[in-house]
């Protein structure tokens, strides 16, 4: 099946530690995307990915920071400059950035502070 | 400001009950509007996309449509199941800029036996 692989569900970051946190698709996807969601928020953008070797800063994009090496893999990094990481984020891949054609997201990882 | 209001933040129906949810926005220039159910713990998965020439446009037992003079969208689920619980969110499309995507909030639904 077709789809965007998220891993781990669940990740605990102590201080000062960075963090990575995977994402792989198999969609053959151009364009790949980094969310981040909090309670009562809607999804903010982290950084975007139009295609490989490149990638753009989204609307938070401080104390993060994401490379594009290969199509299928945006993997996402959580610093330690990002003061509050406690968040669930979801990646996502498109056809291509401008695209109608809808975002497919993966099921998410929920990172915490220990 | 492109913005994406939605209303109501949680709604509690019996099952079997139709709702119905709102979608506000002020982005501009337009190019469509994506309703998304978000399941608990889950990713979105997009439910229908509303082009600007398009009213209504139904899946299932959701139809969604859109006026664009007033540029307000409703999401109305017909016949509700436990299975709707989840949350619902409009996506606005930009025609300009490589960050073209306006979230809402969300309306968290929750069906009742």
């Amino acid at each position: 099946d077709g789809g965007i692989t998220q891993s781990p569900k669940y990740l605990f970051r102590k201080e000062g530690q960075n963090v990575t946190l995977s994402c792989e698709q198999n969609l053959n996807h151009d364009a790949m995307y980094w969310y981040r969601q909090d309670p009562g928020q809607g999804l903010r953008l982290i950084y975007y990915s139009q295609i490989v070797n490149d990638f753009q800063k989204g609307d938070i994009a401080e104390g993060y920071s994401v490379s594009r090496e290969k199509k299928e893999s945006f993997p996402l990094t959580v610093t330690s400059a990002q003061k509050n990481p406690t968040a669930f984020y979801l990646c996502a891949s498109s056809i291509g950035l401008y695209s109608n054609q809808p975002q497919h997201f993966g099921d998410g990882t929920r990172l915490s502070i220990l | 400001k492109n913005q994406v209001e939605q209303s109501p933040q949680s709604l509690i129906i019996l099952e079997g009950k139709n709702c119905t949810l709102q979608c506000n926005y002020t982005v501009s220039p337009f190019s469509n509007l994506r309703w998304y159910k978000q399941d608990t713990g889950r990713g979105p998965v997009s439910l229908t996309i509303m082009t600007f020439s398009e009213n209504t446009k139904s899946n299932g037992r959701y139809t969604a449509t859109l006026d664009a003079d007033t540029k307000q969208s409703s999401l109305h689920i017909t016949a509700s199941q436990l299975s709707d619980s989840a949350s619902y969110i409009c996506v606005v499309r930009r025609q300009t800029g490589a960050n073209n995507l306006f979230f809402g909030t969300g309306t968290r639904l929750t069906v009742i036996p």
